[in-house]
């Protein structure tokens, strides 16, 4: 079974520019979740979807970042226009149990942004 | 209010032996369910260990066993004979208590990173 993807694994964008992080959960997970790493400090929740529905959007930093969740498969992340301060590891997670609290969450490798 | 500590950045242990990761929490509510992960250097994030609050036993996964302190609020981690593919950063984290809303937001220490020298 896949576990969870993202796409690109790496970016290096400049400031003011736009970048779309991807993320594709496992197969079957109502459950996907965004969080981010900044440089040396803790991972952050951003933001929960249960299938299409933006559950708990409490994380997200402002309103630069836009997250779709269309279909209720894949997500997208979207950063417009990026800043300097946005830059760390998105990682996306998934797990199982709509409307149950589920016991893991399964993460993915991490996108690497980076806006110089 | 920070809700999981590591107070470790960085540790190192001799190969076979055995280490503790320290974790701490800080919670209200009585049912919460804790977590350990494991980042190589490759960057995947790999779940390692779950404990629920209200589990009698300390969770145990091969290698990896959970020391639940729940009156002092702790969950460490310990690594039997310790492998060098056991270097990487470690996270301690909690599930959000159950409620309508963030029933499944996790939050994260800032890790700690563990060597194993050979």
């Amino acid at each position: 079974e896949a576990g969870v993807t993202q796409f690109p694994s790496h970016s290096v964008i400049e400031k003011g520019q736009t970048v779309t992080l991807r993320c594709d959960p496992i197969s079957g997970h109502d459950n996907l979740y965004w969080y981010r790493r900044v440089m040396g400090k803790e991972i952050k929740f951003l933001l929960h979807f249960v299938k299409e529905s933006k559950q708990d959007e409490s994380g997200m930093p402002n309103n630069r970042f836009l997250a779709e969740r269309t279909g209720g498969t894949y997500s997208t992340l979207k950063v417009q226009p990026a800043e300097l301060e946005d830059s760390g590891v998105y990682f996306c997670a998934s797990s199982q149990g709509r409307g149950l609290p589920a016991k893991t969450q399964y993460f993915g490798p991490g996108t690497r942004l980076l806006v110089l | 209010a920070q809700k999981i500590t590591q107070t470790q950045p960085g540790m190192f242990v001799q190969e076979k032996e055995a280490v503790t990761l320290d974790c701490t929490y800080d919670t209200s509510d009585p049912s919460y369910g804790l977590f350990w992960y494991k980042q190589p250097s490759s960057g995947e994030m790999i779940f390692l260990i779950y404990q629920g609050s209200y589990d009698q036993q300390n969770a145990t996964e091969g290698r990896y066993s959970l020391n639940f302190q729940k009156a002092r609020k702790s969950a460490n981690l310990v690594i039997s004979a310790s492998q060098l593919g056991d270097s990487a950063m470690y996270f301690c984290a909690m599930r959000d208590p159950a409620s309508l809303y963030n029933f499944n937001k996790f939050y994260f220490g800032s890790g700690t990173k563990l060597n194993v020298k050979p």
